[in-house]
């Protein structure tokens, strides 16, 4: 099956304790990128990468860290959590087609609380 | 800056009613604008639209777009309870690389 998957769903961590969110696509997409959603804001984009080893600012991405060695992983690192960070978390993945990006697919979201 | 504004940011209707939702934009190198439905968890694509006044249709769910007041519509008729989510727009800006820019969405709830 066709999917996003991130880990864990769910975390209560304790601010500065270092974490890292895993995100795994299976569709062989090239772009993939991170997005935080707050009540009221919608959903903010944090970083992207639109292939392997290449990563881009989004608009929100002070206090976090992406990496990209491989396709088909995008990992999202909090070195020092605080509570400012505490949301909901999307990973997002797209193919690139007709040199066009496509509509992204998304993850379940992982829910951050850092206390 | 680039910024995508919903309207109304919350909705309340009877099932069986018509809603029409709202989404503007204002972005720089305008490439496509998406509609997504979330419900309890990811955010689930509907439309992409790309050429102003072609209406895109599934089911009882249509949108269109309009490239002159850089707006767009998502319209559901009939309502059903299972309409119920947020719905989100999403603008794709072209910097180099996909940018999507998301609006507040609108939260629809359908009573019975």
């Amino acid at each position: 099956e066709a999917q996003v998957t991130q880990n864990p769903r769910y975390l209560i961590t304790v601010t500065g304790k270092k974490l890292t969110v895993t995100c795994s696509q299976n569709m062989n997409h090239e772009y993939m990128s991170w997005y935080r959603q707050d009540p009221g804001l919608g959903l903010r984009q944090i970083y992207y990468s639109m292939n392997v080893e290449v990563t881009d600012k989004g608009d929100v991405p002070e206090g976090y860290k992406v990496s990209r060695k491989e396709k088909r992983n995008f990992p999202l690192i909090l070195e020092s959590p605080s509570p400012n960070q505490t949301s909901l978390y999307f990973c997002a993945s797209s193919p690139f087609s007709d040199g066009f990006y496509q509509p992204q697919h998304f993850g379940d979201g992982t829910r951050l609380s850092i206390l | 800056e680039d910024k995508v504004v919903q309207s109304p940011l919350s909705l309340v209707v009877h099932e069986g009613d018509t809603v029409t939702l709202n989404c503007s934009y204002e972005v720089t190198n305008f490439r496509s604008l998406l509609w997504y439905k979330q419900e309890k968890k990811a955010p689930t694509f509907l439309f992409m639209l790309t050429s102003s006044g072609i209406e895109k249709k599934s089911g009882r769910l249509s949108s269109i777009l309009d490239k002159k007041e850089l707006s767009s519509i998502l319209n559901i008729t009939a309502t059903q309870t299972g309409d119920s989510a947020i719905y989100l727009c999403a603008v794709e800006a072209w910097a180099g690389a996909q940018k999507l820019v998301f609006g507040q969405g609108t939260r629809l709830t359908i009573n019975p």
